[in-house]
């Protein structure tokens, strides 16, 4: 299977700072990387697919990048209810696996 | 709008079965680009684990890790679809999601039910 790992595990941060969180694939996905955002005590939400495509409704000032087996997520200025833990996950193939999460708080 | 829930047992005995269900509603379960899967989330890691998904014409696919212990399928009469995990251990102890694959079973997970907590415990 292809392992997904995500740094840091948790960052804090001010309001309007800028936020990157970094995923590494354990071998080549292409752009076949999904970004999830679940709230405290909510379910997760799809932020981006296809490691850049937005979501509907999402937010401009999230972003995604990369390619291959390394991907990063960007918050361009943190606004309180982005605090949330971030997961990454591999849609390249018949098994999808997740990152362990990156928690982002509000320093 | 479609909305997904989860139904079953929220306690299972170690070596039993777990089954649960979800309830398609909003729209068809037959959708032509839909899969449905299964999720969970451990609530001491909080890591997310794919299970496996199902497309309405009964075609599935597993997590290797869990798969000999998995089956899902699917009843379109009632837009459902279900899991059964058997020989559950503590390990499986999670919060189980049922989700909707929007793009032919691509792993983009983008409608989510509420999940459901299942303890394994004697």
């Amino acid at each position: 299977d292809i392992q997904m790992t995500q740094s840091p595990s948790s960052l804090s941060a001010s309001v309007g700072d800028r936020v990157t969180i970094s995923c590494r694939a354990s071998q080549g996905i292409s752009d076949y990387l999904v970004w999830y955002q679940q709230k405290p005590g909510k379910v997760p939400k799809l932020l981006i697919y296809g490691a850049a495509t937005l979501q509907s409704g999402v937010p401009s000032r999230f972003s995604g990048s990369g390619s291959g087996t390394d991907f990063t997520l960007t918050i361009s200025s943190l606004q309180p209810e982005d605090v949330a833990t971030y997961y990454c996950q591999n849609s390249n193939s018949d098994v999808f696996t997740f990152g362990g999460g990156t928690k982002v708080e509000i320093k | 709008q479609l909305q997904l829930q989860e139904s079953g047992p929220g306690l299972v005995k170690p070596s039993e079965t777990l089954s649960l269900t979800c309830t398609v509603s909003g729209g068809s379960i037959r959708s032509m680009s839909y899969y449905w899967g299964w999720i969970r989330q451990s609530p001491r890691t909080k890591g997310l684990e794919w299970i496996g998904t199902i497309y309405y014409s009964g075609s599935t696919f597993y997590n290797p890790s869990l798969k000999s212990r998995v089956t899902i399928s699917v009843d379109t009469s009632k837009n459902h679809f279900s899991l059964n995990l058997n020989s559950v251990t503590a390990a499986d102890t999670a919060i189980y999601y049922c989700a909707r694959d929007w793009n032919y079973g691509s792993g983009i997970f983008d409608v989510w039910g509420q999940g459901t907590l299942v303890t394994v415990s004697s």
